[in-house]
């Protein structure tokens, strides 16, 4: 059983453009929220990450919007860039992720094009 | 961030032999996760290794197959035991800080069992 759901598995942007990715969790123990960037032949790069005691969390061009009540999530890029493709992870934990593994959705391919 | 290493960063190898992959951490961390990501999958996690103690395992993942070493604050080796083909997948090391709201991933090992 998933329990966090990216239902998109590609997505185009034209460069300068908002991209925007979507995900949507089950778990209501799920208090925080993370997106992360991964290239081929690399890990996954931490992007962003929420607590559920916000609605939003800002960091330069990336910014995540948490919808607690309808258990979804988005990653705002603007404007989008040709090295921001990459596939994206969203992931989800009751603690803190410091101290907890996280749950991954199967992840968001984003193409930027110039 | 932590900057963390693994080795080896890929591998092919014979069915029914074993594959120990070595993390290595910048700085000391209580909590250290060893995660799969098959192909077109998602992130999943195997075990949680906190030093000092046993690892603790994720439902399908049992030591015999993947037993776990955590010799101190800053390392870390996971071991795939009589491989098959089904093993072929990318091990990823994690780690977090403590009471951090983030957690920050290795390069991976690419293995592939033939």
């Amino acid at each position: 059983d998933q329990q966090v759901k990216q239902n998109s598995p590609s997505l185009s942007v034209q460069e300068g453009r908002i991209s925007i990715l979507n995900c949507d969790y089950t778990n209501s123990m799920f208090d925080y929220f993370l997106w992360y960037k991964k290239y081929p032949a690399e890990g996954p790069t931490f992007l962003i990450s929420i607590s559920s005691i916000k609605d939003k969390n800002e960091d330069g061009r990336f910014t995540v919007f948490l919808n607690k009540s309808a258990k979804h999530l988005s990653l705002h890029i603007v404007p989008s860039q040709p090295g921001d493709s990459a596939v994206y992870f969203c992931a989800a934990s009751a603690w803190l992720p410091g101290n907890t593994p996280l749950v991954f959705g199967k992840g968001t391919r984003l193409s930027v094009i110039a | 961030s932590a900057v963390i290493s693994q080795k080896p960063s890929r591998d092919i190898c014979q069915r029914g032999t074993s594959l120990t992959i070595q993390c290595q951490v910048d700085s000391q961390v209580t909590m250290m996760f060893w995660y799969r990501q098959q192909p077109g999958q998602s992130l999943t996690l195997i075990a949680t290794a906190n030093q000092g103690s046993e690892a603790t395992y994720e439902s399908g993942f049992v030591i015999d197959k993947f037993p776990i070493s955590r010799p101190n604050l800053t390392f870390s080796t996971l071991t795939v035991s009589n491989m098959s083909p089904e093993d072929s997948s990318i091990y990823l090391c994690s780690v977090g800080g403590q009471g951090s709201y983030e957690q920050y991933f290795g390069p991976g090992t690419r293995l592939t069992v033939t």
